[in-house]
């Protein structure tokens, strides 16, 4: 799987849009964006996850390059509960097989 | 519906004892994983179920580690022997077929 470039840590204040970036200049054709969170002392929770179009759920929106080498997650807006861990992760969809987490983006959403 | 499930939530054992890590897997879901979490690190895959069969056991660091799903739907991680070094939060993650994985809270566990 394609190795992915996240920030360390950002913040964002309750209420505005949290955007976070990725970078995964290697990915190949087949292989998916996806995004995982991880709220402290809790397992990894899926979000959301695209190929080449955008793509929007109940949780954020996804927001892919033309050229698929970099992608913004974005939480409309962000409530204290979504401090967490965001992972970015490429692989190719349907595999079955396991997730190469990195070590994400840590969000911290503050009053 | 109920999610995934691990026993214990916390195992502390002693240098060189073995353990057994329990997860329950989402009904129906065909597709198992286990991961392990150290501090300040993203979860490393370990071991893969695919049913009953081990699909990809590439992650195991090594022999002292083992896992069975032997009813293709709890898994038991085994690790014999342990170390310091395998202290560390174990979570498993559950799919059905090929789609997003479910995980468990993790197992919390500390090797003295």
């Amino acid at each position: 799987d394609a190795k992915t470039t996240q920030p360390p840590s950002m913040d964002c204040a309750e209420g505005r849009a949290a955007n976070l970036p990725c970078n995964h200049s290697t990915i190949s054709g087949n292989e998916y964006v996806y995004w995982y969170r991880q709220i402290h002392s809790q397992g990894p929770q899926y979000i959301i996850h695209g190929l080449k179009n955008n793509e929007t759920n109940e949780m954020a929106s996804l927001i892919i390059t033309e050229d698929r080498k970099s992608s913004t997650l974005i939480l409309p807006h962000a409530t204290l509960r979504d401090t967490a861990v965001y992972y970015c992760i490429v692989r190719v969809a349907n595999s079955g097989y396991a997730l190469n987490f990195g070590k994400g983006t840590s969000l911290l959403v503050t009053p | 519906g109920a999610g995934v499930s691990q026993t214990p939530s916390n195992k502390v054992t002693e240098k060189g004892k073995y353990v057994e890590l329990r997860c329950d897997p989402i009904s129906g879901h065909t597709a198992l994983y286990w991961y392990r979490q150290s501090l300040g690190q993203g979860p490393e895959f370990l071991i893969y179920f695919q049913g009953t069969g081990a699909a990809d056991d590439s992650g195991l660091p090594n022999d002292r580690f083992f896992a069975v799903r032997p009813e293709g739907s709890v898994s038991t991680l085994k690790i014999q022997r342990t170390e310091r070094g395998d202290s560390a939060v174990y979570l498993c993650a559950s799919s059905q077929g090929k789609d997003e994985q479910f995980f468990g809270p993790g197992t919390r566990l500390t090797v003295l």
